[in-house]
């Protein structure tokens, strides 16, 4: 069975374009996880959906960042307007249900907002 | 909420030498516990995990992990180091649906 797939892997984009990176989930898990990881802060979570339902955003850094989940086998995670503080590795990871809570993740999308 | 600090951001071992990762946690309930390890350019992924029962956990490529409720800690050990085991690791605790991670230890292994 394929992993969670991610795209781009890479993106270099110049300071106020939009992105999009989007994700698909493993098939048949529920739970799907949007990760931002960096040097200075490590990994956080910046929101996460149940059953495409978003649960907890409370991570997203800014009005800049959405996400959706418009079905079970896709999500995307937009920044408009892009700032280099945005540069990152941007993982989407996901679960079946959380009763163990391990969680499978992509190999992330590289962001370089120059 | 829950927490986890892990001690030491970076920890180098020769090549055969014991590994061990700290990892100690806050949790006012009984914690779900968590290591993953990432390598260079890639995603995270589980070594082994505590839910329950046995508080010796054994994971992938020799790695176990010991859950002490006294001692609130979670560390991660390797008898044997193996070049193979360069990366990050990184402990998490489980808060309702999503996972805590502490800010990851590098490790790296001397020849």
């Amino acid at each position: 069975d394929a992993g969670v797939i991610q795209s781009p892997r890479h993106e270099v984009t110049e300071m106020g374009q939009e992105v999009t990176l989007r994700c698909k989930p493993i098939s048949g898990h529920d739970y799907l996880f949007w990760y931002r990881q960096t040097m200075m802060r490590g990994l956080e979570l910046l929101i996460y959906f149940n059953n495409n339902v978003p649960i907890d955003d409370s991570g997203m850094p800014e009005d800049r960042f959405s996400a959706k989940m418009p079905n079970a086998s896709f999500s995307t995670l937009k920044i408009q307007p892009s700032e280099p503080r945005d540069s990152a590795v941007y993982f989407c990871a996901s679960s079946f249900r959380t009763n163990t809570g391990e969680l499978f993740f992509g190999e992330g999308s590289r962001l370089t907002v120059l | 909420a829950q927490s986890v600090t892990q001690l030491g951001s970076h920890v180098s071992v020769s090549e055969g030498a014991l590994v061990l990762l700290r990892c100690n946690y806050s949790s006012s309930v009984p914690p779900y516990l968590f290591w993953y390890v990432q390598y260079p350019n890639q995603g995270l992924q589980l070594l082994l995990k505590y839910t329950t029962g046995a508080t010796l956990v054994k994971g992938i490529n020799g790695f176990e992990a010991e859950f002490k409720k006294s001692e609130t800690s979670f560390h991660l050990t390797k008898p044997s180091a193996h070049m193979s085991d360069a990366a990050e690791y990184f402990c998490a605790v489980r808060q309702g649906g999503k996972l805590i991670f502490g800010q990851g230890t590098e490790l790296s292994v001397k020849p």
